[in-house]
């Protein structure tokens, strides 16, 4: 089956400095990647996600790229705010959509004032 | 204002009592999921739903049962909980199994002694 890994666990910044985190899948056939965002005491909200046809995708200070060829793909947050403090989950699925998402651990990132 | 609900959002129960976590989207999702979140293992995926009385296992199925008996409603039920169980708990849902957006509930964080 399909094995998300996902780096780093923790990752703090200053304010106004970028964030980028790193995720890597197996399956060569995963097809679609969200992120999804979790603030303290919620469930997971989607953020941005991205499919194996495009390489780069980007929502105001939020973007994802993807490299098919490593099976790599990232998250980047720019000008981050305190509001970005929050868990982040990467996934992958070979379904193109919500069905048989496999997550990554996690990456706690933490916005220093 | 479309929500995915779970109760109760907090449980400390005993071993081996049976107990039920509910869930209920009302946005006519067709697919439906439950997940289990722990510390340094992310989210991993007990029961899915493609549809009423479609019901299958996801990765961690072991000691849960799951019924889709109408479409707005998923049921996580524990038979014979045991500590190992102790978790937080997340019910999502999504419009269809190739769509992409998954909205996730509240979470129940439930305690097994």
């Amino acid at each position: 089956g399909e094995n998300v890994e996902q780096h780093p666990s923790t990752l703090s910044v200053q304010e106004g400095d970028s964030a980028v985190i790193k995720c890597t899948y197996s399956d060569s056939a995963s097809n679609y990647f969200p992120w999804y965002k979790q603030e303290l005491g919620k469930g997971p909200q989607l953020i941005i996600d991205i499919r194996s046809n495009v390489g780069e995708k980007k929502d105001q200070r939020i973007a994802v790229t993807l490299n098919k060829t490593a099976k790599h793909f990232s998250l980047h947050i720019t000008e981050t705010q305190p509001e970005d403090s929050a868990v982040y989950f990467c996934a992958a699925s070979g379904g193109g959509g919500a069905d048989g998402l496999t997550f990554g651990k996690g990456t706690h990132l933490i916005i220093q004032p | 204002e479309a929500q995915v609900t779970q109760n109760p959002r907090y449980l400390i129960t005993v071993t081996g009592k049976k107990l039920t976590v509910t869930c209920s989207q009302n946005m006519n999702h067709e697919y439906m999921s439950w997940y289990r979140q722990d510390p340094g293992l992310g989210l991993r995926q007990i029961y899915y739903s493609m549809n009423v009385e479609v019901t299958d296992k996801g990765d961690v199925p072991e000691g849960y049962k799951v019924s889709r008996k109408e479409k707005r409603n998923f049921p996580l039920i524990l038979e014979s909980p045991s500590p190992n169980q102790t978790s937080l708990y997340f019910c999502a849902s999504s419009l269809s199994r190739q769509a992409g957006e998954l909205f996730f509930g509240e979470g129940s964080r439930l305690t097994v002694l």
